[in-house]
């Protein structure tokens, strides 16, 4: 089973600061997913990102997956109360036409206002 | 509805008793997961349904998983003679089809505690 090792497990920060979360694995995927999980809720997807080197930019977000596709990140400038949340990374493991989605073990965001 | 629905929202029970748990997905949805997200952890694959195709049961953890898919739609986790290390959040995921271009929309999740 191919893992995805999260960095930082917890996370809080004053509301206005930048923060960064990484996803690191030994194995290749072909493509790697973040989402962000609210208490009560499922996760939500933020992004997809498929090809090694791709930045990706959402707002205030911005994703990265790494040249050799065996990692990502997630930064987030100026967070607000609202990123508050769990945050998942997940690969795909086996490339196009594949259905499974190894997902880490998450990032805690607080955001402090 | 317009997204994953699943029932019941949570669900306390004693050790040694069985549950169901219910989910519904998006309609016209093909693929069908069932992820366990125990604290602390990520989540863990635990079935996969693609239309009329034999479902892939290698996230299962023990005898005690089963789960089926009526019609193509509605789907049903149940876990017999429940075990404190079963509590958990089940959740429950569809996707348009099978391919990893489509996006997972989850489901809100069934709180399970086994006491």
């Amino acid at each position: 089973t191919q893992l995805l090792e999260q960095s930082p497990q917890f996370l809080s920060i004053q509301e206005g600061e930048n923060l960064t979360v990484y996803c690191n694995s030994s194995s290749v995927f072909s493509s790697l997913q973040w989402y962000r999980q609210e208490p009560g809720e499922g996760p939500v997807l933020l992004v997809t990102v498929v090809t090694g080197g791709e930045v990706k930019k959402l707002k205030r977000l911005t994703f990265q997956f790494g040249d050799a596709r065996k990692d990502s990140s997630l930064h987030i400038t100026a967070a607000q109360p609202g990123d508050t949340g769990l945050y998942l990374c997940a690969g795909d493991e086996t490339g196009a036409g594949s259905y499974q989605l190894t997902f880490g073990k998450g990032t805690k965001l607080s955001v402090i206002p | 509805g317009a997204g994953v629905s699943q029932s019941p929202s949570n669900k306390v029970t004693e050790k040694g008793k069985d549950v169901e748990l219910r989910c519904d997905p998006i309609s016209g949805h093909t693929a069908l997961y069932w992820y366990r997200q125990s604290l602390g952890q990520g989540l863990e694959f635990l079935i996969y349904f693609q239309g009329n195709s034999a479902p892939d049961k290698s996230g299962l953890p023990s005898d005690r998983f089963s789960a089926e898919r009526t019609g193509g739609s509605v789907s049903t986790l149940t876990i017999q003679r429940t075990q404190q290390e079963d509590s958990a959040v089940y959740l429950c995921a569809s996707r348009r089809q099978g391919s990893s271009t489509d996006t997972q929309y989850f489901g809100p999740g069934t709180r399970l505690t086994v006491l």
